[in-house]
């Protein structure tokens, strides 16, 4: 079975400095990797995925992910984190045995923006 | 519309009773997913469609989840004699290819559901 784990229950920073938000996987063969945010009262929202290609994916508000295939990790990450940014976030894998159209989603992360 | 709606937001059941929940895709959206998210908890895939082909149900808990998308457009959780293990909100996903993976998701809001 397809797993996610994120280590981490929140995450806090400073406003300026640099984000990561962890994420592990476990799939047989090929993962499709995702993050989703989501914001209060509102649904989960892409923010970007890996398929295939190159291991740096870009995504949405200057958000950036590294697939690590040797590690099982696909951490989130930003330069330079604003306010805003503060938010539910969840990483997500699908495919192998599963196929493609079930995803399975973590447990979520708590990032937590500090003025 | 311009995103997914589902309704009600919220829903107050007594433990027994019967409830429907809603869902309006994206117009053009092929595939449609329902998930389970508990409090404090990731969402957590119920069933999926495909136009109106419900290709993969393996998710839901129990046989008094049912869900349905009779002409492939709006789409309809019924959860049957209602436990209070139910309770969570129900989120809403469509695509508009066949497995999601290309364009990502697009969630609704969800329905809270309480059962009392």
């Amino acid at each position: 079975a397809q797993s996610v784990a994120q280590p981490e229950d929140q995450v806090n920073v400073a406003e300026g400095n640099p984000l990561t938000v962890k994420c592990t996987y476990s799939v047989s063969g090929n993962p499709y990797l995702f993050w989703y945010v989501q914001y209060p009262n509102r649904g989960l929202q892409f923010l970007l995925k890996y398929i295939t290609g190159d291991n740096l994916v870009k995504g949405s508000y200057g958000f950036e992910a590294e697939f690590n295939k040797s590690q099982t990790s696909f951490h989130l990450k930003k330069p330079s984190a604003l306010v805003s940014d503060s938010a539910l976030y969840f990483c997500a894998v699908s495919g192998g045995l599963g196929g493609y159209q079930k995803v399975t989603f973590g447990i979520g992360t708590k990032l937590q923006v500090i003025p | 519309g311009a995103g997914v709606s589902q309704s009600p937001r919220y829903k107050v059941a007594k433990r027994g009773q019967d409830v429907a929940l809603r869902c309006d895709p994206i117009s053009g959206h092929v595939s449609l997913f329902w998930y389970q998210q508990a409090l404090g908890q990731g969402p957590e895939f119920l069933t999926y469609f495909q136009n109106e082909a419900q290709l993969d149900k393996s998710g839901l808990p129990s046989d008094r989840f049912f869900a349905e998308r009779p002409e492939g457009s709006v789409s309809t959780l019924k959860i049957q004699r209602t436990q209070q293990e139910d309770s969570a909100v129900y989120l809403c996903a469509s695509s508009l290819e066949g497995t999601g993976v290309h364009y990502g998701y697009t969630f609704g809001s969800g329905t809270r559901l309480t059962v009392v």
